[in-house]
């Protein structure tokens, strides 16, 4: 059974501090990492996906990198707005289109 | 064009009534997803539709869920005999489907349905 666990549950920066977050995983066959943005009363929004070990990816202020065992959510000089909860997922060969969420991490920055 | 959207956006309802909720998916997706999110968890998967039929229902709980896409298009995900442990947020996504199975297309999730079941 796939699995997905994220660290910190919770993380507060100052307005230009920067962090990153966790995403451990367990699965049989990785056919895809995402992380995906989630706002309080909203549907999760996609950021990024992540295939093989060593990728990586940008947007703005975020870079998600990936290993074998686990992904990495960056996040250089925050600010306010960058406030959410940041879900990982991940897709195994024996899902097919099944995508398995782990509990996110919610960021909060503090201006 | 319009993302997906879900009807209603709160149901409250009591204990072993019926209830149904709508997912309209983005025009041209034809796969379409249903999760549940309970409160500080992420999203579960329920079930996935390519086209007009479930092709993985493995995620649904137990046999009061059910769920259909008719003209595969719009999806309603139907409870019955509902439990307080149904309460919840149903989320849609829907995507476009890629036959090449290294890749991945994104999900467009609506904004939820919010299930209170007294």
């Amino acid at each position: 059974e796939d699995q997905v666990t994220q660290s910190p549950e919770a993380l507060r920066l100052q307005e230009g501090e920067s962090s990153s977050l966790n995403c451990s995983y367990t699965v049989s066959g990785l056919r895809g990492l995402f992380w995906y943005r989630q706002d309080p009363g909203k549907g999760p929004e996609f950021l990024f996906t992540l295939y093989s070990a060593g990728e990586e990816k940008e947007k703005e202020r975020l870079k998600a990198t990936l290993t074998k065992k686990e992904s990495f959510l960056h996040i250089t000089a925050p600010k306010p707005e960058d406030s959410a909860t940041y879900l990982c997922a991940v897709r195994s060969s024996g899902g097919y289109q099944k995508v398995t969420f782990g509990i996110g991490t919610k960021l909060q920055v503090i201006p | 064009g319009a993302g997906v959207s879900q009807t209603p956006s709160n149901k409250v309802t009591e204990k072993g009534k019926y209830v149904e909720l709508r997912c309209d998916p983005i025009s041209g997706h034809t796969a379409l997803y249903w999760y549940r999110q309970s409160l500080g968890q992420g999203p579960e998967f329920l079930i996935y539709f390519q086209g007009t039929g479930a092709a993985d229902d493995s995620g649904l709980p137990n046999d009061r869920f059910f769920a259909v896409r008719p003209e595969g298009s719009v999806s309603t995900l139907k409870i019955q005999r509902t439990q307080q442990e149904d309460s919840a947020v149903y989320l849609c996504a829907s995507s476009l489907v890629s036959w090449v199975r290294s890749h991945y297309n994104e999900q467009f999730f609506g904004p939820g349905t919010r299930l209170t079941v007294l």
